[in-house]
């Protein structure tokens, strides 16, 4: 099957820093890849979409300038926590579809990265 | 605005007990309802889905039905086995709705032998 991986499983990092997580599609190419949080205990959130070669499309209350996203090549996309805050500690989850407009079964899941900001 | 309500978790069961994971829904449209899996250290698997009202979907001895009069969408397994130790997401989409999925919270199921 289709394979997501995500880099690092885990950070920690001090306030003010900034932190990269990366979102690989391991067996195949990602034409649309999706960025979502999710808080503890809460749903997952999301948060961007991003298709290879252009710009991120941000859900409501995302600030673009905080959480930059950049979708280089199509098994490759990056999320930028910039000036990283306490309150964006929490668990950072990419997925990544073959489709340029997916259906949710098309999506296929990285297991998530821990963002702990001390 | 569209919701997915998820029993709260954790779910402790024997090895061989009946699973129900209750799942409810809130939507404005017509939504495919889907049941997603984690298990420990991996990403989100989809497991079952259903598209239209009184599907039901199954995989894995899993099945969960659409019912549209009570908004529901329940996950049961007849006999669990610790491997299906996990967390369970109950998620809808609208169609039309730009393909975006909305979550529940989870529901984490732990089975002991």
């Amino acid at each position: 099957g289709a394979v997501v991986s995500q880099h690092p499983s885990w950070v920690i990092c001090k306030s003010g820093t900034s932190v990269k997580i990366e979102c690989r599609s391991l067996d195949f190419q990602a034409t649309t890849m999706f960025w979502y949080r999710q808080f503890p205990k809460q749903s997952l959130m999301l948060m961007a979409t991003s298709n290879e070669g252009s710009k991120a499309t941000y859900e409501q209350g995302v600030e673009k300038d905080k959480f930059l996203i950049n979708h280089a090549s199509l098994t490759l996309s990056t999320l930028t926590v910039t000036s990283a805050h306490p309150e964006d500690s929490s668990f950072y989850i990419c997925s990544a579809s073959l489709s340029r407009n997916p259906s949710s079964y098309e999506q296929y899941f990285g297991p998530g990265t821990r963002l702990t900001v001390t | 605005g569209n919701s997915v309500t998820q029993m709260e978790g954790p779910v402790t069961l024997s090895e061989e007990a009946f699973l129900t994971i209750n799942c409810t829904y809130t939507a404005t449209g017509y939504p495919s309802l889907f049941w997603y899996v984690q298990y420990p250290g991996e990403g989100l698997q989809l497991l079952l889905k259903a598209t239209k009202a009184d599907d039901k979907g199954s995989n894995k001895g899993f099945e969960a039905t659409y019912r549209k009069e009570t908004t529901s969408f329940h996950l049961e397994k007849g006999s669990v086995q610790v491997s299906d130790s996990a967390v369970y997401f109950c998620a809808l989409i609208l169609t039309g709705g730009g393909n975006k999925l909305t979550f529940g919270t989870g529901t984490q199921l732990k089975v002991e032998l």
